[in-house]
């Protein structure tokens, strides 16, 4: 058990709707990173934040948005959906920023767009 | 654009063998290469990581050879077990701090009895 945790662990929803994932960092972690993993692409960052503040960037698309509370735990929101968006959605944390190459992942929240 | 290419895709290796696995970066801007273990409904979880200072990182049956020249890195799996069947991931990051990683496209890896 890696600590994170993520909710819903599935979801189904159709096309043009939005869904809200929900994660929760190990205690203590401030840093949140989000991923996309599907079966032609792999694993893909898409934001990470730190201590509420986004920290960087990576392959987001613009339909999709995050933020990080101050208890720490973290929302992304994924609007506008398309059959394309469903994928594993994984929430990772570390301790900071510190470049360790450790990250503590989730299991995951399997969304599937119908 | 993909900066950490990964292969084989998938392995199929015979219990006791050696599974071997190969990456290849281009941004030398990272500096910490970790490899990741994921098995089926689980996140990844990190099996061992390197620094490009290093040539070779071994821990357990896991090895990790780097080649900074090349901008080369692999894991070897010595004494293959069925339990080690997973999707393993090479891993990369440093570009742009922050501790983010920037993934391989994972290979499927299969021990067969």
């Amino acid at each position: 058990d890696s600590g994170v945790t993520q909710t819903p662990k599935h979801l189904i929803t159709a096309t043009g709707q939005r869904v809200t994932l929900r994660c929760s960092p190990r205690s203590g972690d401030l840093s949140v990173y989000w991923y996309q993993q599907s079966l032609d692409q792999g694993l893909q960052f898409l934001i990470q934040y730190y201590n509420g503040e986004e920290r960087a960037k990576g392959n987001i698309l613009e339909r999709f948005s995050a933020q990080q509370f101050p208890d720490l735990h973290s929302e992304l929101n994924l609007s506008s959906l398309e059959l394309g968006d469903s994928a594993l959605y994984f929430c990772a944390s570390s301790l900071g920023t510190v470049n360790t190459g450790e990250l503590f992942f989730g299991e995951g929240s399997r969304l599937t767009v119908l | 654009q993909q900066q950490v290419k990964q292969s084989p895709q998938s392995l199929i290796v015979q219990k006791g063998g050696i599974s071997i696995i190969n990456c290849a970066y281009e941004n030398t801007a990272f500096d910490y290469f970790p490899w990741y273990q994921q098995f089926p409904g689980k996140g990844p979880a990190l099996l061992i990581a390197i620094r490009p200072d290093v040539s070779e990182k071994k821990e357990g049956r896991f090895t990790i050879s780097f080649n900074k020249s090349a901008k080369q890195f692999s894991l070897h799996i010595m004494d293959s077990q069925p339990g080690d069947s997973a999707t393993y991931f090479c891993a990369a990051s440093g570009s742009g701090g922050g501790n983010k990683l920037t993934f391989g496209t994972g290979t499927q890896l299969k021990v067969e009895l």
